[in-house]
């Protein structure tokens, strides 16, 4: 078991340009997240999937922002005509079960700088 | 809404007891974690409590749960260097996602 995975780790991009990154959970975990996080703050919560539903969306992804788990494991995030206030630390998350505790396994990010 | 407060920054000593506390609003909450975050690295879950304790130890963890007053709190017994990281308080209600703290930067100097 290698953890989650998050690629690329970095990324800079101009104003503008559309960006996609990618996260591979944990094999056998069905739920999976996406946070964002900016400097100086905890993790904000994006959206979430079960097997290949996604189903919840918070108020900070706007139409730019699309998610999608087409087979239920691995999963994209794309921003569209990013902007600097986009620039920051998107972290993936998975867990084995919505009920209980359900520990959410974090991978390491990827850095966006919007220039 | 659903709010978590942290304070922002501890330091200590090498051997002392740390403590980091965090408040938090939703009374339905039905977890309450830490998790830590090292530079360059993802969070790592350090440990949780269900909202019906009171307290939970976990080697050199120890986590305080005051129900009444919303209040979680964190203590590291013999705080190490390899202690220093950032701190986060986390709640969860029923099958719904995270909300966060900001966040204690905790520094540990020998």
């Amino acid at each position: 078991d290698t953890g989650v995975s998050q690629d690329p780790r970095h990324k800079i991009t101009k104003r503008g340009q559309n960006v996609t990154f990618r996260c591979d959970p944990i094999s056998e975990h069905n739920r999976l997240y996406w946070y964002r996080q900016t400097l100086g703050q905890g993790p904000e919560f994006l959206t979430y999937f079960q097997n290949e539903a996604q189903l919840e969306k918070s108020r900070l992804l706007s139409d730019r922002f699309s998610a999608e788990r087409p087979k239920g494991s691995f999963s994209t995030l794309e921003i569209q005509r990013t902007e600097q206030g986009d620039s920051a630390m998107y972290l993936c998350a998975s867990s084995a079960s919505a009920q209980g505790m359900d520990e959410q396994y974090f991978g390491p990010g990827t850095r966006l700088t919007v220039t | 809404g659903e709010d978590v407060e942290q304070s922002l920054f501890l330091s200590v000593r090498e051997g002392d007891s740390s403590v980091i506390n965090c408040t938090y609003t939703d009374s339905s909450s039905t977890y309450l974690y830490w998790y830590k975050q090292e530079p360059g690295a993802g969070l790592q879950l350090l440990t949780y409590i269900f909202s019906n304790m009171d307290m939970k130890q976990d080697q050199r963890l120890t986590v305080l749960l005051n129900k009444k007053d919303k209040h979680l709190s964190l203590r590291i017994a013999d705080t190490q260097t390899g202690d220093s990281a950032i701190y986060f308080c986390a709640e969860k209600e029923g099958y719904s996602t995270l909300t966060f703290g900001k966040g204690t930067m905790l520094l540990v100097s020998p």
